[in-house]
């Protein structure tokens, strides 16, 4: 199947930093991808829809000027938390869309765990 | 609203045969994803169904009926590492996923 790497896989931060992480996908083209996030034993919580191109879309509650997606190329998006507090540790997964004439698949990346001290 | 179920935990003994169940009730189906995620890992694909009737991979077996907005994973011979949460997920008529809670696998020796 299709690959999807996220940079880094961990981080620990200050609170107050920036953080940015990186969301690949190695040989395909993918011109949506997806940001989530995930709490210990919750289900993912789609963040927001990144479209190669232009502006993401974001989901009700999440704050686009705290969570900076930028997908700028056909492999390449990228979610930047700025000015990060420690209730934005969590465990951050993006996924890539493929599709073709009959299906529709979501290939997902590693995830990159957020710690925030 | 949308709405995804499916249990929140189930106990299988290794070599056995589990079945997993998830309803759904959506704006819209535009198919059904079965994920695997291991605890602490991003989920990883199993199967997707849009059309009724059962696909068989391997020891996994996924089935869907969308006139009762139903699917079940089954998987046969049961081993050790397949303890997992198993995520049910569907693609609305906005092709948004819209997912489950997941399903606790835990198997027993």
């Amino acid at each position: 199947g299709a690959v999807v790497s996220q940079h880094p896989s961990r981080v620990i931060c200050k609170s107050g930093t920036s953080v940015k992480i990186e969301c690949r996908s190695l040989d395909f083209q993918a011109t949506t991808m997806f940001w989530y996030r995930q709490f210990p034993k919750q289900s993912l919580m789609l963040m927001a829809t990144s479209n190669e191109g232009s502006k993401a879309t974001y989901e009700q509650g999440v704050e686009k000027d705290k969570f900076l997606i930028n997908h700028a190329s056909l492999t390449l998006s990228t979610l930047t938390v700025t000015s990060a507090h420690p209730e934005d540790s969590s465990f951050y997964i993006c996924s890539a869309r493929v599709s073709d004439r009959v299906s529709e698949t979501q290939y997902f990346g590693p995830g990159t765990r957020l710690l925030v001290l | 609203g949308q709405n995804i179920d499916q249990p929140t935990e189930m106990t299988a003994t290794e070599g056995a045969i589990v079945q997993i169940n998830c309803t759904y009730q959506t704006s819209g189906f535009n198919g059904l994803f079965w994920y695997q995620q291991h605890a602490g890992e991003a989920p990883t694909f199993l199967s997707y169904n849009v059309l009724d009737g059962l696909e068989e991979k391997g020891r996994f077996s996924s089935f869907l009926s969308r006139s009762k907005g139903y699917s079940y994973l089954l998987l046969k011979e049961l081993q050790m590492k397949d303890s997992a949460s198993y995520l049910c997920a569907v693609v609305d008529s906005n092709y948004q996923l819209i997912w489950g809670a997941g399903t606790k696998l835990i198997i027993k020796p």
